[in-house]
């Protein structure tokens, strides 16, 4: 199974952008990358997904490099909500396992 | 849309009792997942139902754990006998359809259990 390598935490001040990096350098061509964080005391929730090109969705926005082997989430306007331990997971196209790693915490400082 | 639905959120037994955990996943998700987080680590998943059979339970322990999703809705995990390793938060997800990486998975607030 493909793993990730990302940051235990990050730390962040209300309303500033946060970009959360994730290493994959096994990464595979069927593999997506999918964020989900989980908040305190609640279920993982999905953030965004992407294959190869940059996404945006109404949370956030993802960069993934050229060569796929690393991508980056990020948060335009961090808010006390978004602290959470953030999971980037790389998802086999045929299999649909999501297989977590340890995450990254954030915190957000107001 | 009601999310997923677990009971109960918190339960306490001893090692060697058994305890049984309920899911009832968002209507019409075809694919139910049942996952185990101990502290600090990331969700590892137990056992992934595709309507009532089984896909993948290559990481459920089979000589204690049990589950079952009759009739493709809700699903039951069993433990039998607990011990104390099984001291975790057991989370339910769903998703729509089971084959494609794309699809987002669902998850429920999770059952805290502690094995004493």
């Amino acid at each position: 199974d493909a793993k990730t390598t990302q940051p235990n935490s990050m730390e962040s001040n209300e309303e500033e952008p946060v970009h959360l990096p994730c290493n994959h350098s096994t990464i595979s061509g069927t593999d997506y990358i999918h964020w989900y964080r989980q908040l305190p005391s609640q279920g993982p929730e999905y953030v965004i997904h992407g294959l190869t090109s940059n996404v945006n969705n109404r949370m956030a926005s993802l960069a993934i490099a050229e060569d796929r082997k690393s991508s980056t989430l990020i948060l335009h306007r961090a808010t006390l909500r978004d602290a959470a331990v953030y999971y980037c997971i790389l998802r086999d196209y045929n299999t649909d396992k999501l297989i977590f790693g340890t995450g990254t915490r954030l915190q957000v400082f107001p | 849309e009601a999310g997923v639905a677990q009971s109960p959120r918190y339960k306490i037994i001893e090692k060697r009792q058994s305890v049984a955990f309920w899911c009832n996943p968002i209507s019409g998700h075809a694919t139910l997942y049942w996952y185990q987080q101990i502290l600090g680590q990331g969700p590892k998943l137990l056992i992934q139902f595709q309507n009532n059979g089984v896909v993948d339970d290559s990481q459920l322990p089979k000589d204690r754990f049990s589950a079952e999703r009759l009739k493709g809705v809700d699903s039951t995990l069993k433990i039998q006998p607990a011990k104390l390793e099984d001291s975790a938060v057991y989370l339910c997800a769903s998703s729509f359809i089971g084959q494609g990486a794309g699809y987002e998975q669902y998850f429920g607030p999770g059952t805290r259990l502690t094995v004493t």
